[in-house]
């Protein structure tokens, strides 16, 4: 299977808003509420930001977003900071019952 | 505190084998999926394998099929990834991680994650 798809960067400044997509297929995304969203900085573990297309874990700022419309997932960020810089990456459950991730966004706060 | 820690990695041969292990603790380890996912130098996430909380379940992904195992001892809070026949594109670091919420299948996000282990695959 191939990973889902994402940009490679995104960038935005201070305050401002960004969204990254996620592409999938009728398999994996367009299918299953199962899309969660992970933050992770060089050498650190990835963090979940958002579960099940639009939840946020407890402790993660509401900020992040999540949203889906058909094979599709995004997640926007409001209000960007200097710390948001990070990889991102979408991940969804499939139906032969494997998770998929996205190959992954770098997010540039400018 | 809910913790993850892996533990197994190192250098091998392409054809070697290795073990990986991952310890945990702060929470009710038998109710959760456990799952390992990896990241190849300069490269995203990719994920790997997952097991049911009872150990019955498992799952791979299709590039790790008949290659890697997983499997858990729920009386020592630790989950395995037994890694054979391995390649030079097994070469990554291996995160263990659990599900956020107790379930059978993969289904959800892993909320809490190790720091991982590398595993470099070479001759």
């Amino acid at each position: 299977q191939s990973a889902l798809t994402q940009p490679a960067s995104v960038s935005g400044s201070p305050g401002q808003s960004i969204t990254i997509s996620c592409t999938g297929t009728s398999s994996d995304v367009g299918t299953y509420v199962y899309v969660s969203w992970y933050q992770h900085h060089p050498d650190k573990a990835p963090k979940l930001m958002i579960y099940e297309v639009n939840n946020r874990p407890s402790g993660v700022s509401d900020r992040f977003s999540g949203s889906k419309s058909g094979n599709t997932a995004s997640l926007t960020i409001s209000g960007l900071q200097a710390e948001d810089e990070a990889d991102y990456y979408c991940s969804s459950y499939t139906s032969t019952n494997t998770v998929l991730f996205g190959g992954g966004t770098k997010l540039t706060v400018l | 505190e809910v913790q993850l820690l892996e533990s197994g990695g190192g250098l091998v041969q392409p054809g070697g084998s290795l073990r990986l292990s991952c310890a945990a603790s702060g929470f009710i380890f038998s109710d959760y999926v456990m799952t390992w996912v990896r990241q190849a130098p300069g490269k995203g996430l990719e994920w790997v394998s997952a097991i049911s909380g009872g150990g019955t379940i498992t799952y791979y992904a299709d590039s790790v099929k008949g290659r890697l195992t997983v499997s858990r001892d729920n009386s020592k809070n630790t989950v395995y990834l037994q890694m054979n026949s391995l390649r030079a594109e097994d070469t990554a670091i291996y995160y263990c991680a659990k599900s956020l919420f107790p379930a059978s299948s993969p289904v959800d996000g892993s909320d809490i994650w190790g720091q991982g282990t590398m595993v470099t695959v070479s001759s």
